[in-house]
């Protein structure tokens, strides 16, 4: 089965810019977070999105977005870029089974966001 | 305000040693996860721990969980360069948000 699968791995933007970064769940996970990994600040939620709707929302600005489709796929989105949005942006699925007592998240490789 | 705490957050030790490494949260979870990630890589899964008491071994790693305490231990038992790489604990308090720790970064020194 295959895994998380992120895109682009990498991107390079300018402040101001706004990027969209994509994820595809292992097949049949309905569940998607999304996560910034940066040295200063370790791994800090974004948000959850599960049937397309969002679930859980970090503390995060408004300028970071998402939606899932019906696919399960997700996308994020931050606006306005500025420096410190540099980071590693790691999305995880989950199945969400009513049938397991825990909930277990996969990890994709991630998307290196760089903004100069 | 919810914390995660590792300790230590480096650390640099002899092929063949010991050592423990500590997940500290503030808040109740009765699950606890334990996941490794490489330089330029992402998150691997190690372990979940899902009660008081559990206990999970795989190869030189072992951790426990101690939810009274709300403390977890992963250890390394003479450690392997290929143990290298940075290792987090993380806490779900509630529906499937998780909360990682700091983080500890081990090296293995031949």
């Amino acid at each position: 089965k295959a895994g998380v699968t992120q895109t682009p791995r990498y991107l390079i933007k300018t402040r101001g810019q706004q990027v969209t970064l994509s994820c595809s769940p292992i097949s049949g996970h309905r569940s998607v977070s999304w996560y910034q990994q940066t040295p200063g600040q370790g791994l800090q939620f974004l948000f959850e999105y599960f049937s397309e709707t969002q679930r859980n929302k970090g503390n995060f600005p408004g300028r970071f977005s998402g939606r899932q489709f019906s696919n399960s796929r997700s996308e994020m989105n931050v606006s306005t870029l500025e420096l410190g949005d540099s980071a590693l942006y790691l999305c995880a699925s989950s199945l969400l089974s009513t049938r397991t007592s825990y909930n277990e998240q996969f990890f994709g490789p991630g998307t290196r966001l760089t903004v100069l | 305000e919810l914390k995660v705490e590792q300790n230590p957050l480096f650390l640099s030790m002899q092929e063949g040693k010991n050592y423990t490494i500590y997940c500290n949260y503030s808040t109740t979870s009765d699950r606890l996860y334990w996941y490794r990630q490489d330089p330029g890589k992402s998150l691997e899964s190690l372990f979940v721990l899902l009660s008081n008491g559990a206990v999970k071994q795989e190869g030189r790693l072992m951790a426990s969980l101690d939810t009274k305490a709300r403390l977890s231990t992963l250890h390394i038992t003479a450690a392997v360069h290929d143990l290298s790489a940075t290792y987090f604990c993380a806490v779900v308090p509630t529906g499937n948000q998780f909360y990682f720790g700091t983080g500890t970064s081990l090296t293995v020194i031949p």
